[in-house]
């Protein structure tokens, strides 16, 4: 079955940089786009960044644009979001998901892993 | 960026009821729209796809209507762990953008 499990969360202080791994199994990875997106507490759902299956194209929030960049390694079926400069605005549960096949939408999330950014 | 906005941001119901989510945006998507079910604890759950479009497994209580700028989810005979947060998302263009989110609680 389609596994992803996020990691990397911690706390860390503002201006600092912090890299998030999603580890995916049960599906071809190379065959699938794939989403960040973050729930800040008490919050709703933000999208933050996709990547296409090929890697040929990404979009990214106007929030996190220029200081997040997603990135896929193939050979590890592993999703990155490499986070610098980070706010306290960050702060979140960060969830990655695949993108569905035919569309844009995300068809299966992990758990999330927890970002807090914090002096 | 496209701005949604669902309603109502809460809703109070009992088992069995039938409960409606709207949602609008701020310019037309198509179809280009999903719904979210989030429970705490929990990662989100898709439940439609292309505005009608049931994701596999959901069960068929859920349906989804709409085009353009005006969509709806309902809930046929609300049952015990329906009870959750639904979120609607644009998937019409980028950035991508959700509704605030509408909190089904038990009455």
């Amino acid at each position: 079955q389609v596994q992803l499990v996020e990691s990397g969360g911690a706390v860390v202080q503002p201006g600092r940089s912090l890299r998030l791994s999603c580890a995916t199994s049960g599906f071809t990875f190379s065959d699938y786009g794939m989403h960040w997106v973050r729930q800040a507490p008490g919050k709703g759902l933000e999208w933050v960044a996709i990547i296409w299956y090929d890697g040929s194209n990404k979009n990214y929030a106007d929030s996190v644009k220029g200081r997040f960049t997603i990135s896929r390694d193939d050979s590890k079926d592993t999703l990155y979001l490499q986070m610098n400069s980070l706010r306290v605005e960050d702060t979140a549960v960060y969830y990655c998901a695949r993108k569905h096949f035919d569309w844009v939408s995300a068809d299966y999330w992990g758990q999330g892993t927890l970002v807090t950014v914090s002096s | 960026a496209i701005q949604m906005t669902q309603s109502p941001s809460s809703l109070s119901a009992v088992v069995g009821d039938r409960v409606t989510i709207t949602c609008r945006a701020s310019q037309g998507i198509r179809r280009d729209l999903s719904w979210y079910q989030l429970k705490p604890g929990k990662p989100p759950k898709l439940l439609i796809y292309g505005a009608s479009i049931l994701q596999t497994g959901v069960s068929s209580r859920f349906s989804g209507s709409g085009s353009g700028t005006d969509f709806t989810l309902t809930v046929d005979s609300l049952q015990p762990e329906d009870f959750a947060t639904y979120y609607c998302g644009q998937d019409w263009s980028f950035p991508l953008t959700f509704g605030g989110g509408t909190k089904v609680e038990i009455k």
